[in-house]
């Protein structure tokens, strides 16, 4: 089955540590995002990256980096310096041409210790 | 500044009734609109989008209707069933933004169909 997958699902950190959440997508498409869901709110976009070794920040970059080696991954570090990090992560993935809609994985919930 | 707008957080409607889901939007650059529903602890569904050059797409109960002179857009979903029981969200993307695919999503509602 194609798709996008996330792990872990649940993840905790302590303050001060740096996570990792990873995705990786077999729908072979070009184009990869981050957002961050919090309660009552919509996604907000953190990172994208249109092809390999290209990315660019979102609307929240602040705290988070990103790298883009491969097509099938794109993986998001959570940094020290993201003051409020606990939120549930959603990575998604699309054809890079034209109006298309971006397809999710499951997430990843980060939570504080 | 909120461009997608979603007023209502949540709706409740009869299990075999319409459902009508609405999305506002401030940026008259946005040229394709979309819908995803969402369960608890899972990633968004893809339900139906729609092109600014049309305003009506259909797709088996499902219907979105654009409005773009009041930059409105609807989502029906008609007869609702209890599984269509989710967060539904609305997202939308601009002009020249195309070859990126940045969407900027609504704040959600939840929708509940009683059985």
């Amino acid at each position: 089955d194609g798709g996008i997958t996330q792990s872990p699902k649940y993840l905790f950190r302590k303050e001060g540590q740096n996570v990792t959440l990873s995705c990786e997508q077999n729908l072979n498409h070009d184009a990869m995002y981050w957002y961050r869901q919090d309660p009552g709110q919509g996604l907000r976009l953190i990172y994208y990256s249109q092809i390999v070794n290209d990315f660019q920040k979102g609307d929240i970059a602040e705290g988070y980096s990103v790298s883009r080696e491969k097509k099938e991954s794109f993986p998001l570090t959570v940094t020290s310096a993201q003051k409020n990090p606990t939120a549930f992560y959603l990575c998604a993935s699309s054809i890079r041409r034209g109006n298309q809609p971006q397809h999710f994985g499951d997430g990843t919930r980060l939570s504080i210790l | 500044d909120q461009q997608v707008k979603q007023n209502s957080p949540s709706l409740s409607v009869q299990e075999g009734r319409i459902s009508i889901l609405n999305c506002d939007y401030t940026n008259s650059m946005f040229d394709y609109f979309l819908w995803y529903k969402k369960y608890p602890a899972e990633g968004p569904t893809f339900l139906i989008s729609i092109s600014s050059i049309k305003d009506k797409n259909e797709d088996g109960r499902f219907t979105v209707f654009l409005n773009k002179s009041a930059k409105h857009l609807s989502l029906h979903i008609v007869p609702s069933q209890p599984g269509d029981s989710a967060v539904y969200f609305c997202a939308a993307s601009a002009i020249g933004s195309s070859n990126t695919g940045k969407l900027i999503f609504g704040q959600g509602t939840t929708l509940q169909v009683k059985p």
